[in-house]
């Protein structure tokens, strides 16, 4: 069965720090990968997204991700948050075949302060 | 791109009455699931709607306590059934197309609370 693993539930930075999000998947066969983001009170929204081809991917509001296929990691990057990127960020999974449902991991609530 | 309606956005109900949730496409899509997000949770995998067909349901959820429709390709519903306290969370419909390599799109969600 499919897993998600994300390490940190929450974290806490100043504006113009650095963001890393750990993302670790478990399943046997070829995924899809995504990470999702839930400002307060908003629905979900589509942060980035790998389905194949080059494994670092850029998203929308200067984040980016890479996928380590060795690693089965996916991790979410900024070089500097703004306090607007307080959130909830959520990383899927599916398997690469029509269909499937998305299996989401617990979440990273990230907390940014001005 | 999808667009998904979801009613109603919220909704106060007795315990022991039911609520069911609408969720609306803009365009046919192939696969249809329902989510549940638990206070400070993350999303877990209710079902898939199936068209003309019953849900396939995950592990820990029955077709008595959360039956569900599709007519069609556009349209689901999600009955929360028996409502008790525990049951007070956020109902999500997403949807998908059938290539194997689709995003999924989200409704804005039902925050039901169960007094």
């Amino acid at each position: 069965a499919q897993s998600v693993s994300q390490h940190n539930h929450h974290v806490i930075l100043s504006e113009a720090a650095s963001l890393e999000l750990g993302c670790n998947y478990s399943y046997g066969g070829t995924v899809n990968l995504f990470w999702y983001v839930q400002y307060p009170g908003q629905h979900l929204q589509l942060l980035l997204k790998y389905f194949s081809g080059d494994p670092l991917v850029k998203g929308i509001k200067g984040f980016e991700a890479e996928f380590i296929k060795s690693k089965f990691s996916f991790n979410l990057r900024k070089p500097s948050v703004q306090w607007s990127d307080t959130a909830e960020y959520f990383c899927a999974v599916n398997a690469r075949q029509a269909g499937t449902a998305l299996i989401f991991g617990k979440g990273t609530t990230l907390s940014v302060s001005s | 791109s999808a667009v998904i309606s979801q009613k109603p956005s919220r909704d106060i109900c007795q315990r022991g009455t039911s609520l069911t949730i609408q969720c609306q496409v803009d365009s046919q899509v192939t696969m249809m699931f329902w989510y549940r997000q638990q206070p400070g949770q993350s999303l877990t995998l209710i079902a898939t709607a199936n068209q003309g067909s019953e849900a396939t349901y995950e592990s820990g959820f029955v077709i008595d306590k959360f039956p569900i429709s599709r007519p069609n390709l556009t349209f689901s519903t999600l009955t929360v059934s028996n409502l008790s306290p525990e049951d007070s969370s956020i109902y999500l419909c997403s949807a998908t197309g059938g290539a194997v390599n689709t995003e999924a799109f989200f409704g804005q969600g039902t925050r039901l609370t169960v007094v």
